[in-house]
């Protein structure tokens, strides 16, 4: 266990459909992240909530929605989907602000996402 | 190209040192590290490496860093089956962490 959690672990849902990712953190960090994770391509950054705003967005398409509604938690909305966003996708949170620190992160389990 | 690039694919026999190579392109990236996913789990923090450093040591665990040249090495000593995963080398700029491809160990017996 490294302190990050994400619901749920395996989610199939149709290109219709609406569902929300969820990430919860214990660890008292100030910044948690959306990564997605495809076959045969290096981890994409998705988004970056440091303090709770949004800091960074990688030109992800609209159909991700992030929500980060206090420093513990964090939820990726899904709305009509493609087959090709089928992918792991991976919560995690650093402590930002420290420049001369480590910024470790940590990482999820993730949450594997068919769309069908 | 790739921020970060990693070979795919490494093969070795239980008791061999493995070593895993990177290279990078931004020279101001401040960490360097070293992640291990095994089958159906997240990414895990094995080691990192401070980008003064030419070299640091944990356990079975042996980091090198060229900086000069941008190359950065991960040697795995006594390589167990437990070892088997995939390793991903990744920098941090600007508080942001760029992931290589990953490299898939496979340690048989």
């Amino acid at each position: 266990e490294t302190g990050v959690t994400q619901t749920p672990r395996h989610l199939v849902m149709g290109m219709t459909n609406k569902k929300s990712l969820k990430c919860e953190q214990h660890l008292g960090h100030n910044a948690m992240y959306w990564y997605k994770q495809s076959a045969k391509k290096p981890l994409e950054l998705m988004f970056v909530y440091s303090l709770e705003e949004r800091v960074e967005n990688n030109s992800v398409p609209s159909r991700f929605s992030p929500e980060c509604p206090n420093s513990s938690h964090l939820f990726l909305h899904l709305h009509t989907l493609q087959p090709e966003d089928s992918a792991l996708y991976l919560c995690a949170s650093s402590q930002e602000g420290v420049q001369s620190a480590n910024t470790e992160a940590f990482f999820g389990q993730g949450t594997r996402l068919t769309v069908v | 190209g790739e921020d970060v690039e990693q070979s795919l694919f490494l093969s070795v026999r239980e008791g061999d040192s493995s070593v895993i190579n990177c290279t990078y392109t931004d020279s101001s990236s401040t960490y360097l590290y070293w992640y291990k996913q095994e089958p159906g789990a997240g990414l895990q923090l094995l080691t990192y490496i401070f980008s003064n450093m030419d070299m640091k040591q944990d356990q079975r665990l042996t980091v090198l860093l060229n900086k000069k040249d941008k190359h950065l090495s991960l040697r795995i000593a006594d390589t167990q089956t437990g070892d088997s995963a995939i390793y991903f080398c990744a920098e941090m700029r600007y508080s942001t962490l760029t992931f290589g491809k990953g490299t898939m160990l496979l340690v048989s017996p």
